[in-house]
């Protein structure tokens, strides 16, 4: 049971390149989310989607784009690349029941942005 | 709008002495809490959570949690540390489940 699995695990990127993080799930989790990790300030959301076809904005979207094409699979772009965006990103799934409702998380992108 | 705070950036404890690490919420409606652990280089493990019932919660790896409603708190316990509890800890909050909020963690260090 690989529960989610993010990648590419580590990359270097140079300032305004692009790339896409994909995060799959295997748990057939409604919702999916993708968070930046920053020393001191937590997990801060960046998009979220409760369903194949949806995406929304998150605490702090700018730069970032999301697609969710299907329902196992949750992508987040970053279309020109800024070293502000040098982070730890984990992307997390969801199934908002009356029993289940923590998150799963995966094991994180290690993102520098140089 | 939800927010945690974990009042504490880092708890000292000696092995083998309870813990506490504390978290304080906000939420408009019935709060869903969660306790997440990180170790270094590695995402987020869940710990334990509250949706309902009793308010002594019981987790993984002896690890238990008090949600009291008047002071809107969840702080995290355990009787007796271990050095391996060593880590980041996180709380968190959400509105059945679509939204997590999450404090800015606490580190745990438990010294031998």
């Amino acid at each position: 049971n690989a529960g989610v699995t993010q990648t590419p695990k580590f990359r270097v990127l140079k300032t305004g390149q692009s790339m896409t993080l994909l995060c799959a799930q295997d748990m057939n989790h409604e919702y999916m989310y993708w968070y930046r990790q920053d020393p001191g300030m937590g997990l801060r959301l960046i998009h979220y989607s409760v369903g194949e076809g949806t995406t929304a904005k998150g605490e702090v979207p700018d730069g970032y784009n999301v697609s969710r094409l299907k329902k196992q699979n949750f992508l987040l772009g970053l279309e020109s690349a800024a070293p502000s965006q040098t982070s730890v990103y984990f992307c997390a799934s969801s199934s908002p029941t009356d029993m289940n409702t923590e998150a799963f998380f995966g094991q994180g992108t290690r993102l520098t942005v140089v | 709008a939800q927010s945690v705070a974990q009042p504490e950036d880092q708890v000292n404890v000696a092995e083998g002495n309870p813990l506490t690490v504390k978290c304080t919420y906000s939420v408009s409606g019935n709060p869903y809490l969660f306790w997440y652990v990180q170790y270094p280089n590695r995402g987020l493990q869940f710990l334990l959570k509250y949706i309902t019932g009793d308010n002594l919660v019981k987790g993984s790896y002896g690890f238990e949690a008090e949600f009291n409603k008047s002071q809107t708190s969840f702080h995290l316990k355990k009787p007796s540390a271990l050095v391996s509890d060593s880590a980041l800890y996180f709380c968190a909050v959400t509105d059945y489940g679509q939204n997590f909020v999450f404090g800015p963690g606490t580190r745990l260090s438990v010294l031998p």
